[in-house]
């Protein structure tokens, strides 16, 4: 399996910060990325794929990017909602898909 | 407008079985494949089963592998999950989520479900 590791775990900024968030896989996955936003209680939300594509709909704030075994999501200018916990997921290989553990972004 | 609507879950004893499903809305299902994602309390998010637009094609986790089996019916837009032999580490929160093509092959996962909870405790 290939396994994703996030970094860091837990992250503390202000509204009006850039935040990045690394994720690593343990093999290539070229540029099969995906990053989500998720919230409890609510379904998880596509931001990124293939690693720098930004979801319709998704805020431009949102950036991504890598490709083989590193990677970074960005957010610029944290917004209020942008508090939540965000996962990064190669689909490289399917079996299995994996996540990375999830970096949760708190407010400071 | 796309929308997927968890139901089903619930409480279960040990060793017991439950099904659940998934329904599907504002894209043309049999074009799409589909997974569940699940997440205990407490932790992050895990792929557990998948399976393709056709319904030809399914895949599992090792971690349920003999013990989850996917489905679904093109005519109804409806995704299944049963799991049989449940353990306590089932506990957990089930999404289900519409792969990014039709084949399984290299899939994100572009909408997710609000998920339903299962619990199994004795």
């Amino acid at each position: 399996d290939i396994q994703m590791t996030q970094s860091p775990s837990t992250l503390s900024a202000s509204v009006g910060d850039t935040v990045t968030i690394t994720c690593r896989a343990s093999q290539s996955i070229s540029n099969s990325l995906a990053w989500y936003q998720h919230k409890p209680g609510k379904a998880p939300k596509l931001l990124i794929y293939k690693a720098s594509s930004l979801e319709s709909g998704a805020p431009s704030r949102f950036s991504g990017s890598g490709s083989g075994t590193e990677f970074t999501l960005t957010i610029s200018s944290l917004q209020p909602d942008d508090f939540a916990t965000y996962y990064c997921q190669q689909y490289n290989n399917y079996s299995p898909y994996t996540f990375g553990q999830g970096t949760k972004l708190e407010i400071k | 407008e796309v929308e997927l609507l968890e139901s089903g879950g619930g409480f279960a004893q040990p060793g017991g079985s439950l099904i659940f499903s998934c329904a599907a809305s504002g894209f043309t299902f049999s074009s799409y494949a589909m997974s569940w994602v699940r997440q205990a309390p407490g932790k992050g998010l895990e792929w557990v089963s998948g399976i393709s637009g056709s319904g030809s094609s399914t895949y599992y986790s090792d971690s349920v592998k003999g013990r989850f089996t996917i489905s679904r019916d093109n005519s109804k837009n409806t995704l299944y999950l049963q799991i049989n032999s449940l353990r306590v580490e089932d506990t957990a929160i089930y999404y289900c989520a519409k792969g990014s093509s039709g084949t399984y092959v290299k899939n994100y996962f572009d909408f997710w479900g609000q998920g339903t909870l299962v619990t199994v405790s004795s």
